[in-house]
């Protein structure tokens, strides 16, 4: 069974530049994730899917950042503009449903120059 | 609101000798309890978890975490480590009923030979 596939796994791009990041989910789950991971922590809860529905996005910089997953499977997280701070690893996830087991892309790791 | 902490930040071992990555959490409700594993440059792998029942668990390559509800960690333990346990680990646990992980900050285990 595929995981979780992101892309690209790497992107280096210039400040004030819009940059997507892409995620298919392991197929049959329903939940997707989005956390975004700075050097030398955790990652940090972005935004939370049920199917196609973002049950949770508290956590997600609206000015800039956006995310979308139209028809319940992959999904898509777009910054607009970019900034330098937003350098970091930008990590997918799924489950089942919530609270079940998450299972992790290998991440987009973001350079903003 | 739920938090974890990693009381060691890095955690330096010699080739076979035992180790202990320790974790605390807060939740005042029941909790699921992970432990991930993320080699470099990759994504986060699920090492075990604690969702009920037995309060020890065990994943295939020699890890165990034992669920202490009184005083609320979920330590990791191998009794002999390996080189390629060199990674950085994370404890995580869901509390609530968003179903959303928080993640403690990592602790990085360097195996020395």
């Amino acid at each position: 069974e595929a995981g979780v596939v992101q892309s690209p796994r790497y992107k280096i791009i210039e400040k004030k530049q819009p940059v997507a990041f892409w995620c298919n989910p392991i197929s049959g789950h329903n939940t997707l994730y989005w956390y975004l991971q700075n050097l030398g922590q955790g990652p940090e809860l972005l935004i939370r899917y049920e199917n196609e529905e973002a049950v949770d996005d508290s956590q997600l910089p609206k000015d800039r950042f956006s995310a979308e997953r139209l028809k319940g499977v992959d999904s898509t997280l777009k910054i607009q503009p970019a900034e330098l701070g937003d350098s970091a690893v930008y990590l997918c996830a799924s489950s089942q449903s919530g609270r079940e087991t998450q299972y992790f892309g290998p991440g987009t790791r973001l350079l903003v120059l | 609101a739920q938090s974890v902490t990693q009381l060691d930040s890095q955690v330096p071992v010699f080739e076979e000798a035992p180790v202990e990555l320790r974790c605390n959490y807060s939740s005042s409700v029941s909790v699921y309890l992970f432990w991930y594993v993320q080699y470099p440059n990759q994504g986060l792998q699920l090492l075990l978890k604690y969702l009920s029942g037995s309060t020890l668990v065990e994943s295939i390559n020699g890890f165990e975490a034992e669920f202490n509800k009184s005083q609320t960690s979920f330590h990791l333990r191998k009794p002999s480590v390996h080189i390629s346990d060199t990674a950085e680990y994370f404890c995580a646990v869901i509390g609530g009923s968003q179903g959303n992980l928080i993640f403690g900050k990592g602790t990085k285990l360097s195996v020395k030979p």
